[in-house]
């Protein structure tokens, strides 16, 4: 059975400074990997995924990912931090070859200080 | 805009009704996924349609949990004699389906059971 684990229900930077959001995952076959953003009120919008390409993953917003298949992990970073990045984070794994539906970790939110 | 609505945004009911929940794909889609996300949590996996076809029905928690999707385009997750336990924001997403197709989520629909 696949799983997401989010290390950190809450995550807090200043503005201008580097975020990192941690995923651990645990797949029994190569996944796929995924980053969700959600805003208050709003459905989930994807920031990047991993298809088993290039293992460092460039996504909106200036956000990006590397997949390290001996650490298990898939971190979402961001050089700098900016207000309107305060949200909430879901990483997600699929199944390679498997169904598509998504199991998701239980979020990290991020708030940006001033 | 063309992306996966739902309806109602919000639905209030009393613990026996029975409730239904829309969902208006993106034109095209083939793939279309129910997601239950409880406050504080993350998403989690509920049935999944290729075209009008239900090809996974794990998540579903209980059999008042029904969902349809008979032309392959809308879907409807319907709740029978609804539970306090079945508060939740039910999320829809749709995809072109393989090769890995991204899931577009919809605003969600907020059920409260009073």
């Amino acid at each position: 059975a696949q799983s997401v684990t989010q290390l950190g229900s809450h995550v807090s930077v200043s503005e201008g400074a580097l975020v990192l959001l941690r995923c651990n995952y645990s797949s029994s076959v190569p996944p796929y990997l995924f980053w969700y953003v959600q805003y208050p009120n709003q459905g989930l919008q994807l920031l990047l995924k991993y298809t088993s390409a290039a293992t460092l993953v460039k996504g909106i917003n200036g956000f990006e990912a590397e997949f390290k298949k001996s650490e298990t992990s898939f971190h979402l970073t961001k050089p700098s931090a900016h207000m309107s990045d305060a949200a909430e984070y879901f990483c997600a794994v699929s199944e390679q070859g498997g169904s598509e539906k998504l199991v998701f970790g239980k979020g990290t939110k991020l708030t940006v200080n001033p | 805009g063309a992306g996966v609505s739902q309806s109602p945004r919000y639905k209030v009911a009393k613990r026996g009704q029975d409730v239904a929940l829309r969902c208006d794909p993106i034109s095209g889609h083939v793939s279309l996924f129910w997601y239950q996300q409880a406050l504080g949590q993350g998403p989690e996996f509920l049935t999944y349609f290729q075209n009008e076809a239900q090809l996974d029905k794990s998540g579903l928690p209980s059999d008042r949990f029904f969902a349809e999707r008979p032309e392959g385009s809308v879907s409807t997750l319907k709740i029978q004699r609804t539970q306090q336990e079945d508060s939740a924001v039910y999320l829809c997403a749709s995809s072109l389906g393989f090769p890995r197709g991204e899931q577009y989520f919809g605003p969600g629909t907020r059920l409260t059971v009073t």
